[in-house]
């Protein structure tokens, strides 16, 4: 499989507390990336890291780069119920060629 | 504001049916990706175009699905004879071309093959 792995498959807080989601991917990237998808919908793009880059936030979003382990971790502080989506890391590659992983699935309590 | 349109929403079709998924990207989108997602797994890429070309169709079952892009525009996916396990959500994506760009989802089809 081409695919990479999240980790975890699944996670389930309370309104308020961080939400950590970790992605392993297999081959050398130009970029990573992480989109959300609400139940039975697309996909949309949350935030991209470049791979000579390290860390980048948006908003409640941080997201980490190790490209000598091909890890990133997306952190969503002070979460809130609409949060609660599957998230998806992205590899992108030389030739544009996306792929992604099997995503962690969020559930944020009231 | 501008979005990938997917036609149809949903599809109900018989095995060993002909099928087919219409897209419409972005105006002045380069790259486009057609995805196969079973439920609670992540896209998984059956062919990736620039412009007209195809640049990537290494996952596409070929002796099934066919994919186009005629003009550069719009494209098509087309599955026959439909089996059961091509029952999944179908997503169309587009995005500027070169590296380092977002891409932008339809709503997908869901194929459902009884």
């Amino acid at each position: 499989s081409q695919q990479g792995e999240e980790d975890p498959q699944a996670l389930s807080i309370q309104e308020g507390e961080n939400a950590t989601m970790n992605c392993s991917y297999k081959t050398s990237i130009n970029n990573l990336q992480w989109y959300r998808q609400n139940s039975g919908r697309g996909l949309v793009h949350l935030i991209l890291i470049r791979s000579n880059e390290r860390e980048k936030h948006s908003g409640r979003l941080r997201v980490t780069l190790d490209t000598s382990k091909k890890s990133s971790s997306l952190l969503i502080t002070a979460s809130r119920a609409a949060d609660t989506a599957s998230y998806f890391c992205a590899s992108q590659g030389g030739s544009e060629k996306l792929v992604f992983g099997k995503g962690t699935k969020l559930t944020v309590n009231p | 504001e501008a979005e990938v349109a997917q036609s149809p929403r949903y599809k109900i079709t018989e095995k060993s049916q002909a099928v087919a998924f219409w897209c419409d990207p972005i105006s002045g989108h380069a790259t486009l990706y057609w995805y196969r997602q079973i439920l609670g797994q992540g896209p998984e890429l059956l062919v990736q175009f620039q412009d007209e070309s195809v640049v990537d169709d290494s996952q596409l079952p070929k002796d099934r699905f066919s994919a186009e892009r005629l003009k550069g525009v719009d494209s098509t996916l087309k599955i026959q004879p439909a089996e059961l396990g091509d029952s999944a959500m179908y997503l169309c994506a587009s995005s500027l071309r070169g590296l380092r760009t977002e891409a932008f989802f339809g709503q997908g089809t869901r194929l459902t093959v009884v």
